[in-house]
């Protein structure tokens, strides 16, 4: 079975930009993740979408944004970009009740994202 | 804020030896917890999961939790070169959010030959 998949793997934006990330689940699973990883913050929530609804939501400013499609694909939208979201993106998907059920996730290879 | 805090490294070891990982959190609804390997330049891959009192081995890797002292962590015996990576510890807390996971910030492991 196919892991999970984000496109693209790399990004280079310049501040004031919006950039839109991809992610494809493994096959079978409704839950999606996104998190963003930084030297100084570590691994931090930023939300979770299940069956297309966004279902749970980490410290993060409204610039931060996404959606989940019927075939569980989901895209993350960051919009006026700062600095500081310069980090690896990443995206996991889990089985059965995701989050809420405790479920195991499987990671993405990430998109790096660099803020000039 | 829930917290979950590593000694950020690194820690070295050499071939053969035991590596000990450890991770406190700060929650104590926490219910389950996690240890990730995370490669340089690689996403984060599950080597246990752990969710009651005690000790969970699985081959080289022995987790080990205790809920009373909110403490969890990881023995690698053995440790091999190719265990040279970042672990990442990660607390689920259901709560009254729908759930997530709480990471720390990583112990870097090195293993020398």
């Amino acid at each position: 079975k196919a892991g999970v998949t984000q496109t693209p793997r790399y990004l280079i934006k310049t501040r004031g930009q919006q950039v839109t990330l991809s992610c494809s689940p493994i096959s079978g699973h409704r839950s999606v993740s996104w998190y963003q990883q930084t030297p100084g913050q570590g691994l931090q929530f930023l939300f979770e979408y299940f069956s297309e609804t966004q279902r749970n939501k980490g410290n993060f400013p409204g610039r931060f944004s996404g959606r989940q499609f019927s075939n569980s694909r989901s895209e993350m939208n960051v919009s006026t970009l700062e600095l500081g979201d310069s980090a690896l993106y990443l995206c996991a998907s889990s089985t059965g009740d995701g989050l809420a059920g405790g479920e195991t996730q499987y990671f993405g290879p990430g998109t790096r994202l660099l803020v000039l | 804020q829930k917290e979950v805090e590593q000694n950020s490294g690194p820690l070295s070891v050499p071939e053969g030896a035991i590596a000990s990982l450890n991770c406190t959190y700060s929650d104590r609804v926490s219910q389950s917890f996690f240890w990730y390997r995370q490669y340089s330049g690689k996403s984060p891959e599950l080597i246990m999961s752990i969710y009651s009192n005690g000790d969970k081995e699985d081959g080289r890797f022995t987790a080990q939790l205790n809920k009373a002292s909110q403490y969890v962590s990881l023995l690698i015996r053995d440790s091999q070169p190719s265990d040279s990576a970042t672990y990442l510890c990660a607390s689920f807390d259901r709560g009254s959010t729908l759930g997530r996971l709480y990471f720390g910030r990583g112990t870097q492991l090195t293993v020398w030959p």
